[in-house]
C-alpha cells in the first residue's frame, strides 16, 4: 500500500510571511496524482492544490505553490503572504493511476500568528 | 450550488446500537466515497460507489459496516453493533464524471460511541 508521510505535526508562521509544509510518499507507480487539502475546524476538507505526476511544472494557485520532486518522492506546499484564514490542518494526499482512494498523511496543524 | 452535505452533523450512541449516516453528494456527481477520520489522523478510505454499485469496498473494516446508494445519488453508511473504536468523523466525498480525480468533501459526521 502507498504511504504518505507528513513529518511536521505542527507549524507556525507570522502573518504575511512564507511557510513550507513537507510531504513525502512511497509508490512504485510512475503516473499518479498528488493533492493538498486544508481542513479548518469546520471539518470540511477543501482542495488547495493538485499536481499530476507526469507534469514537470510545479502547480501554483495564487499564494499556494508546490515543490514537486518526483525522484525524491517529495511534494511540499509553500504558502506565501500567510493570512489568518490559512490557519488549519493541512493534509497531503496521494492517488494512484487506476485507484479511486486517496491515501492521506497524518496532517500538519498550521498556526498563523498575527 | 450546494456542496456535499452530511447528516447528522453529530451522533452520539451507545455501544451495541445501530447507526445510519447520510451523505448527499453534489448533483451530477457519479462517484461517491466514504472515509473515516480518527482523532489526530488523516482520513482513511472505506468504500467507493460509481453510480449505484459499490465499485470498491476494500476499506470497510469488518462486516458491521455496510453502505448503500440505491438511486445513484444519496448514500447511507450503516454501522451495526457499534463499538467504542468506531468513534470518529465519517467523511463523504463526491466527484463528477470528468473531475480530474478531484474529490469534494462534505463536513463529516462526528460519531461518538459511549
Amino acid at each position: 500500500a502507498q504511504t504518505v508521510t507528513q513529518s511536521q505535526p505542527e507549524m507556525s508562521v507570522q502573518e504575511a510571511e512564507t511557510v513550507t509544509l513537507s510531504c513525502t510518499y512511497d509508490t512504485s507507480e510512475s503516473d499518479y496524482y498528488l493533492f493538498w487539502y486544508k481542513q479548518p475546524p469546520s471539518r470540511q476538507m477543501i482542495l488547495v492544490i493538485r499536481q499530476e505526476a507526469y507534469k514537470q511544472q510545479n502547480a501554483t494557485e495564487n499564494r499556494f505553490s508546490v515543490n514537486f520532486q518526483k525522484a525524491a518522492k517529495s511534494f511540499s506546499l509553500k504558502i506565501s503572504d500567510s493570512q489568518l484564514g490559512d490557519a488549519a490542518m493541512y493534509f497531503c494526499a496521494y492517488r494512484g493511476p487506476n485507484g479511486n482512494q486517496f491515501y492521506f498523511g497524518t496532517g500538519t496543524s498550521l498556526t498563523v500568528i498575527p | 450550488g450546494a456542496g456535499v452535505s452530511q447528516t447528522p452533523s453529530n451522533k452520539v450512541t451507545e455501544k451495541g446500537k445501530y447507526v445510519e449516516l447520510r451523505c448527499d453528494p453534489i448533483s451530477g456527481h457519479t462517484a461517491l466515497y466514504w472515509y473515516r477520520q480518527s482523532l489526530g489522523q488523516g482520513p482513511e478510505f472505506l468504500i467507493y460507489f460509481q453510480g449505484t454499485g459499490a465499485a470498491d469496498d476494500s476499506g470497510l473494516p469488518n462486516d458491521r459496516f455496510f453502505a448503500v446508494r440505491p438511486e445513484g445519488s444519496v448514500s447511507t453508511l450503516k454501522i451495526q453493533r457499534t463499538e467504542r473504536g468506531d468513534s470518529a468523523v465519517y467523511l463523504c466525498a463526491s466527484s463528477p464524471p470528468t473531475s480530474g480525480r478531484v474529490k469534494f468533501f462534505g463536513p463529516g459526521t462526528r460519531l461518538t460511541v459511549l
